[in-house]
């Protein structure tokens, strides 16, 4: 079975700052998808970022950037110029090519020091 | 853009009664998920429709169904309602055969049972 850990249950990040958050994956699969995704206090679930296992190219949006090593099966999660408002819980999240749902991992809570 | 639509977004119960959760899927979408996030813990995958027929399976217990009808819209019923199954409860949508076959979260609809 697919398994995701975060092994970094709460981090801080002064404002402006960068910030990595850690997460590495268990498969069997050669073809998946990893995922990144946000949850401020208002509980919604927001993508950040998506990777496919199948690109060697690190996905980048904006401020976010991820380090994907598949080999390591590592999938690390990079903010950039961090802000107020990306104090949030984040999720690192795996979903196989076969499969439907994606599973998540216990969530990195980040704070953002002013 | 149109994002996955839930109702109620709040519904308190007593134990013993019966809930009904409701998902608009985004509009194309022809996948749903039913997810349980209890308080401090990451999402847990209940169900998943493609279709409008079950695709998938995870730790929903035998009180609770659900179903996607003609129009994709699903409803996750819950009967017997007992105290630890007061969470946030997402609905998410996906479009098969897209890249990485994103899915994309509702704002969640919280479930307090008392």
């Amino acid at each position: 079975a697919q398994t995701v850990t975060q092994s970094q249950p709460e981090m801080s990040v002064q404002e402006a700052e960068t910030v990595t958050l850690s997460c590495t994956y268990d498969t069997s699969e050669s073809d998946y998808y990893l995922f990144w995704y946000k949850q401020p206090p208002s509980r919604q679930m927001i993508l950040v970022i998506r990777q496919e296992a199948y690109k060697q190219q690190n996905a980048t949006e904006n401020r976010f950037s991820v380090n994907f090593q598949k080999a390591a099966k590592s999938f690390s999660l990079k903010i950039s110029d961090s802000q107020l408002g990306d104090a949030a819980m984040y999720f690192c999240a795996y979903k196989g090519d076969r499969d439907d749902k994606i599973i998540f991992g216990k969530g990195t809570r980040l704070h953002i020091l002013p | 853009a149109a994002g996955v639509i839930q109702s109620p977004r709040h519904l308190i119960k007593e134990k013993r009664e019966t809930a009904t959760l409701k998902c608009y899927p985004i509009p194309r979408h022809d996948t749903v998920y039913w997810y349980q996030q209890g308080p401090g813990q990451d999402p847990q995958f209940l169900i998943s429709f493609y279709e409008k027929m079950q695709s998938d399976k995870g730790s929903i217990p035998d009180r609770f169904s659900a179903q996607q009808f003609s129009d994709y819209h699903s409803e996750l019923n819950m009967s017997s309602l007992e105290l630890g199954d007061s969470a946030l409860y997402f609905c998410a949508s996906s479009l098969a055969g897209t890249a990485g076959n994103t899915i994309y979260f509702g704002e969640g609809s919280w479930l307090t049972v008392v």
